[in-house]
């Protein structure tokens, strides 16, 4: 398995300002995930972070207000831009490929926004 | 249809007792399947992974599946309420992955 390390762990953030949120794997990894997770609901999808190019986004979820980056095979930055109480939630990180056989998350992110 | 359906429960057990968690996919192409478990408050954490027809037992987690009907379950033996969390079906296909909306099972002492 990976280890996974999302930072930070929770952030509490004022409206229409911007976070990042990191995450880092101990190993190299084919492919890197964001999730969503809102309070009692299921995973949803954002984008799978690609490296060295742009990211691929889901349905409902665009570049301007989640911009990525995965500069290598070990790291990657999710950014929550010009936020509303709408975005509080639970971030998560996940990672698949190489040494793993299935998808592995990272401890999350949980931001609230005032 | 949805890629990956599970029973909505909640389901509710008493300890000792065995749980049982179904989950059904859309895409006979489907390969790989996957259980997480994820507390309250956590994330999710693989708990088993099945790749092939029958039955794959660890401990006292044993997966079935059957690809014939579609049809992925989870069964939990001796239920303790440290297993009360919410189980998510996962369904990898190609290099997708989709996961259901998950069961929350609750152990009674």
């Amino acid at each position: 398995s990976a280890v996974i390390s999302q930072k930070p762990s929770r952030d509490i953030c004022q409206r229409g300002t911007s976070l990042t949120i990191q995450c880092q794997v101990d190993s190299q990894v084919t492919m890197m995930f964001w999730y969503r997770q809102q309070p009692g609901q299921s995973l949803t999808l954002i984008a799978t972070a690609n490296q060295g190019s742009e990211a691929t986004y889901e349905s409902g979820f665009v570049i301007d207000k989640f911009p990525i980056s995965r500069p290598n095979l070990t790291f990657s930055t999710l950014t929550v831009s010009n936020m509303s109480p709408e975005d509080s939630s639970i971030y998560l990180c996940s990672v698949w490929g190489a040494s793993t056989d299935t998808q592995y998350f990272g401890p999350g992110t949980r931001l609230t926004v005032l | 249809q949805k890629e990956v359906e599970q029973n909505s429960g909640p389901l509710s057990v008493p300890e000792g007792a065995i749980a049982s968690l179904n989950c059904t996919y859309s895409d006979r192409g489907s390969q790989s399947f996957f259980w997480y478990r994820q507390y309250s408050g956590k994330s999710p954490e693989l708990i088993m992974s099945i790749y092939s027809n029958g039955d794959k037992e660890d401990g006292r987690f044993t997966a079935q599946l059957n690809k014939a009907s579609q049809y992925v379950s989870l069964l939990i033996r001796d239920s303790q309420p440290s297993d009360s969390a919410t189980y998510l079906c996962a369904v990898m296909r190609g290099n997708q992955f989709y996961f259901g909306t998950g069961t929350s099972l609750t152990v009674i002492p």
